[in-house]
């Protein structure tokens, strides 16, 4: 079945610093999300993307769709420390259902 | 606007016990979803009903887990017998069906521990 890889698993950084993570596959999607896993609650949703190329922002937050349709990429700018937390991909083809990627742990150090 | 709620939101049981946990989605969503979310992976869906009809069911152990959504409206996922690998956080996700996909918004989920 499909499978979502993400790069990195975890990261460290500085607070103010910039963020990047990627989601790949090996398959061809129709939308990409992205979501926000804190400890103890349920994803959050933070950016949908619908279309190859498309670049979407949500404050701090832009996502990219990428143009082969098999990655997308998440960017965070000047991060705080509310941004901890496991950053989820998850694809979608049609006809079939979504699919999560393992996760990209962030820690932000003060 | 009040979120997906579920219940309990923590439970421990022994190995060949049975469990069941409870969930009610945003008012208006005919899309419910049952996802199961093993430490350090990401959510795997279980089941996903339209309404009150099931859509797919192809991830659901269906020797020991069963699912329904009677009304259309909440819906109750049991495990019977647990087995020390049903070990996970059961999500809850509901969504409103539109024009492009279905953006599900998550409940907080249940997590159960079988030991």
């Amino acid at each position: 079945g499909q499978q979502l890889n993400q790069s990195p698993q975890s990261m460290f950084i500085q607070e103010g610093e910039d963020v990047s993570m990627n989601c790949t596959s090996s398959s061809i999607f129709n939308t990409w999300l992205w979501y926000k896993q804190d400890p103890g609650e349920g994803p959050v949703l933070l950016i949908a993307l619908y279309k190859a190329g498309e670049l979407t922002s949500n404050g701090r937050l832009t996502a990219q769709f990428g143009i082969t349709r098999k990655d997308s990429f998440l960017n965070i700018s000047a991060s705080i420390p509310s941004d901890v937390g496991i950053y989820f991909c998850a694809g979608f083809y049609y006809g079939q259902n979504f699919v999560f990627g393992p996760g990209t742990r962030l820690s932000v150090l003060p | 606007e009040a979120g997906v709620a579920q219940s309990p939101r923590y439970k421990i049981i022994e190995k060949r016990q049975s469990v069941a946990f409870w969930c009610n989605p945003i008012s208006g969503h005919a899309t419910l979803y049952w996802y199961q979310q093993i430490l350090g992976q990401g959510p795997k869906l279980l089941i996903q009903f339209q309404n009150n009809g099931v859509v797919d069911d192809s991830q659901l152990p269906k020797d020991r887990f069963s699912a329904e959504r009677l009304k259309g409206v909440d819906s109750t996922l049991k495990i019977q017998p647990a087995k020390l690998e049903d070990s996970a956080v059961y999500l809850c996700a509901s969504s409103y069906p539109n024009d492009r996909v279905n953006e599900q918004f998550f409940g907080p989920g249940t997590r159960l521990t079988v030991l």
